[in-house]
């Protein structure tokens, strides 16, 4: 059975910090891994990484991915009050999209 | 993401029941996958249907649930005599036939009392 494992669970930090997050993963037939944010609402998409050692930036979020030790992190730089949320990581291990999850990490980021 | 809808955003049903759970997806979108989210948990994978069946279920409950996804219409998530080990929060999602991502609704909140 996949197996996704995120940590830590929880984070609270002071606006303007820097932060990692960290996804650890067990699959079968891997085929790729994705980020997403969840505030009150929908899970919105963060990044989709296939290949490892590539980097995948938007602004001040960032993802990279290592397929030999099976993990991904996400940083956050310059942390604002609107990143406060769940950051979800999940993989995708088959043909047609189903997705296992991690627990999330709540991120709080305090003024 | 905005495209996928779901209603009730929040739905309260007394114990025995029944919840009827709509998704909308993406328009074009003929893949959909349904999602529960109980307190403190992360999102754990119920079933995956492609217009008008049902191609993985492995994470549906045997008993009380069932999903379809009519040619015409949303995507129903039907829940009998619920119980209040139901309450959670269910999320649909849509992917296109060449889409790599999902996109989430919003999700219903079922509360059972």
């Amino acid at each position: 059975e996949d197996k996704v494992v995120q940590s830590p669970l929880s984070l609270v930090v002071h606006e303007g910090d820097t932060v990692t997050l960290n996804c650890s993963y067990e699959v079968t037939n891997f085929r790729s891994l994705l980020w997403y944010k969840q505030e009150k609402k929908a899970p919105t998409f963060l990044f989709m990484l296939t290949s490892s050692g590539i980097e995948k930036k938007s602004g001040r979020l960032s993802s990279i991915l290592d397929k030999k030790e099976l993990f991904s992190i996400l940083n956050i730089t310059a942390t604002q009050t609107g990143d406060s949320a769940i950051y979800l990581c999940a993989v995708d291990g088959t043909s047609y999209g189903k997705l296992t999850f991690g627990q999330g990490t709540i991120l709080t980021v305090h003024p | 993401n905005a495209g996928v809808m779901q209603n009730p955003r929040h739905l309260v049903r007394r114990r025995g029941q029944e919840a009827r759970l709509r998704c909308s997806p993406v328009k074009g979108h003929s893949h959909v996958y349904w999602y529960r989210q109980l307190p403190e948990e992360g999102l754990k994978f119920m079933v995956y249907l492609q217009k008008e069946n049902i191609i993985d279920e492995s994470g549906m409950p045997k008993e009380r649930f069932s999903a379809e996804f009519p040619k015409e219409g949303p995507s129903i998530l039907r829940i009998q005599q619920v119980v209040r080990g139901d309450s959670a929060a269910y999320f649909c999602a849509s992917r296109g036939d060449f889409g790599a991502e999902a996109f989430f609704g919003q999700g219903t909140r079922l509360t059972v009392v």
